[in-house]
Parts: structure tokens; sequence; C-alpha cells
């Protein structure tokens, strides 16, 4: 299985600071790659999907980038309402579809 | 509005046998395919199982493979997870989730159902 690993595990960040997760696969998975948010107890958010595009209704704050092995999720002007885990998702082959271990955006 | 309502969950022991449900609404739910993720306690998320919509074609994880069987009953908008054999590591609250068109990833997800095997 392709393997997808997150960087960092958790991130101390103040409100209206600009942050960057990292995503890194195994293998070349082209911009097959997910994003999503989870807060404590609620079921995970699409956020978005090949790689950048946003699915509709999230805020433009949210970015996405990157292609083959290495990605990235920006959120620019960090919200109180942005803090939660977030999760890469690789999508290059249906039946083995894996997610990184996430990360967790933190009040600093 | 898509809704998801997951329930079915509980205490199970090893060895086991249990049947999720997840009841679909707000969307015409034959046309899309619809998969299981779970999430252990404290843990990060699993892909588990998925079925298309029309042709009935299943996937499962390596993990849940011969002892999960997934299903729906599109006159229901219902989708299952019927799971055997149940291990401690099985333990997870697991979401139902619905896919796009064309898109191998989850647009919408249940509240989840926590299914714990202990003995």
């Amino acid at each position: 299985d392709i393997q997808m690993t997150q960087s960092p595990s958790t991130l101390s960040a103040s409100v209206g600071d600009r942050v960057t997760i990292t995503c890194r696969a195994s293998q070349s998975i082209s911009r097959w790659l997910a994003w999503y948010q989870q807060k404590p107890g609620k079921a995970p958010k699409l956020l978005i999907y090949r790689a950048s595009t946003l699915e509709s209704g999230v805020p433009s704050r949210f970015s996405g980038s990157g292609s083959g092995t290495e990605f990235t999720l920006t959120i620019s002007d960090l919200q109180p309402d942005d803090f939660a885990t977030y999760y890469c998702q690789q999508y290059d082959t249906y039946s083995r579809r894996t997610f990184g271990q996430g990360t967790k955006v933190e009040i600093k | 509005e898509v809704q998801l309502l997951e329930s079915g969950g509980g205490l199970v022991q090893p060895g086991g046998s249990l049947r999720l449900s997840c009841a679909a609404s707000g969307f015409d739910f034959s046309t899309y395919a619809m998969s299981w993720v779970r999430q252990s306690p404290g843990k990060g998320l699993e892909w588990v199982s998925s079925l298309s919509g029309r042709d009935n074609s299943a996937s499962y994880a390596d993990s849940v493979k011969g002892r999960f069987t997934i299903s729906r009953d599109n006159s229901k908008s219902t989708l299952y997870l019927h799971m055997s054999n149940l291990r401690a590591e099985d333990t997870a609250v697991y979401y139902c989730a619905k896919e796009p068109l064309g898109r191998w990833i989850f647009d919408y997800w249940g509240q989840g159902t926590l299914v714990t095997v202990s003995s």
C-alpha cells in the first residue's frame, strides 16, 4: 500500500497565522490527493480534492498544492474555527486508498 | 440535504459478529458508490470497504477481507457492513461515507457508530 506521511504531527499557531501542512506519499500518486478537516467527536469534512480543487463551500483561505509525492495544505489567516486535525488521503488506487496519520493544529 | 445515519454499533466479544447500517437521504442513493471508513480510538482514519452504486462491485481493505461484507439495499437507501470473526483491533468508530461521482474520495460522512470488541 502507498504510505502517506504528514508533517508536523502537531502545529501550534495563533489566529491570523499562515500555516502549512505537508503530506508525502511513498510513491507517485499524480494529483490524486484529498484533504479533510476533523474536529473532536465529529466526522471528517472534505476540504480539497485533486490536490488543489476546493470543495464547494470551503473558505478560500484553504489552498492545496503539489503533485507526485509531495503535497501541501495551506491555511492563510488562521481562524478560530480552523483549530482541528487535518488528514490527507491518496486515491491513486480505488481499493488501496490510504490516509495520513493526521496533523493537529492547536492554539499557541 | 445529504444525511447519513449509522446504527448497529456496540460491544461484541472477540470472534463475534455485528451488522452496521447506514440510512441515507437527500440524494439518489442508487447512483453513488458508498464506503465505510473507520477510526480507532485516538488514531487515524482507515478505509474499510466500498460498494459501487449499480453493479455491486465491492472492494475491501486487506485487514478485513474475508471477514467483512458490504452490501446495500437501494430500495431502502441503506448501506450495510456485516462484520464477522471480530478482533480487538477492529475496535473503532465506523463512518459511512458517500463518494462523489467519478472521484474516489468521501464528500459526505455520517456521525459514526462505535464498535468495541472486547471480552
